[in-house]
């Protein structure tokens, strides 16, 4: 079963523009992570954000998470030809005997 | 320092044939996890290892057998391979297990490419 939905599921934009995308999940959390995947490549880590935080940051990279809301955004500013990929979040489920669950990925384009 | 290496990279295989999937990592994690991914499905837990000796199944284990017997190894076998298994494959290993309270961060492999004709 997914745990995260992120949204929207495809977003295209300029160079330089800012790229918000969100996921929502169901259960509690220990953590939330968002990796990158590069086409054809494998999935590489981005950021992680606890249950008890609410904002990190990253480089040109903003997570929040709402824990009342079940949902998290992430946020990449002056976005780059090279941030093209896709974008997925995971889920540390509480209790889930040991396993992070994806959700299906938002395809980011970045347009020169 | 390679990180989780898997091979093959690409594989063909006829309806009926068995392979083993290899994955290594050289981080000394003990956590390893299989997934395979579809498109529109994102990524699915296949098996998964909290040490060597130590599997279970994850979300969709039919049709995949795995074994542990050491910290490094983690490999995946089709026992009887079925154009339904047509997929990307993805080995990934953390230094602690989800659920575990503690950061798991996952690092994953370059994935295997498999068609089952």
């Amino acid at each position: 079963s997914q745990q995260g939905e992120e949204d929207p599921q495809a977003l295209s934009i300029q160079e330089g523009e800012n790229a918000t995308m969100n996921c929502s999940y169901k259960t509690s959390i220990n953590n939330l992570q968002w990796y990158r995947q590069n086409s054809g490549r494998g999935l590489v880590h981005l950021i992680l954000i606890r249950s008890n935080e609410r904002e990190k940051h990253s480089g040109r990279l903003r997570v929040t998470l709402d824990t009342s809301k079940k949902s998290s955004s992430l946020l990449i500013t002056a976005s780059r030809a090279a941030d093209t990929a896709s974008y997925f979040c995971a889920t540390d489920e509480m209790g889930a005997n040991s396993k992070l669950t994806f959700g299906k990925g938002i395809t980011l384009s970045v347009r020169p | 320092n390679a990180g989780v290496t898997q091979t093959p990279k690409f594989q063909v295989l006829k309806t009926g044939q068995s392979m083993t999937l290899q994955c290594a990592q050289d981080m000394n994690h003990e956590y390893m996890s299989w997934y395979r991914q579809d498109p529109g499905m994102g990524l699915r837990l296949i098996h998964y290892s909290v040490g060597a000796g130590i599997t279970d199944q994850g979300e969709v284990p039919n049709g995949y057998n795995v074994s542990r017997s050491t910290t490094e190894d983690f490999p995946l076998r089709l026992l009887s391979a079925a154009p339904s298994q047509t997929s990307v494959y993805f080995c990934a290993s953390s230094y602690s297990r989800p659920g575990s309270g503690t950061k798991n961060i996952q690092y994953f492999g370059a994935g295997t490419r498999l068609s089952v004709l």
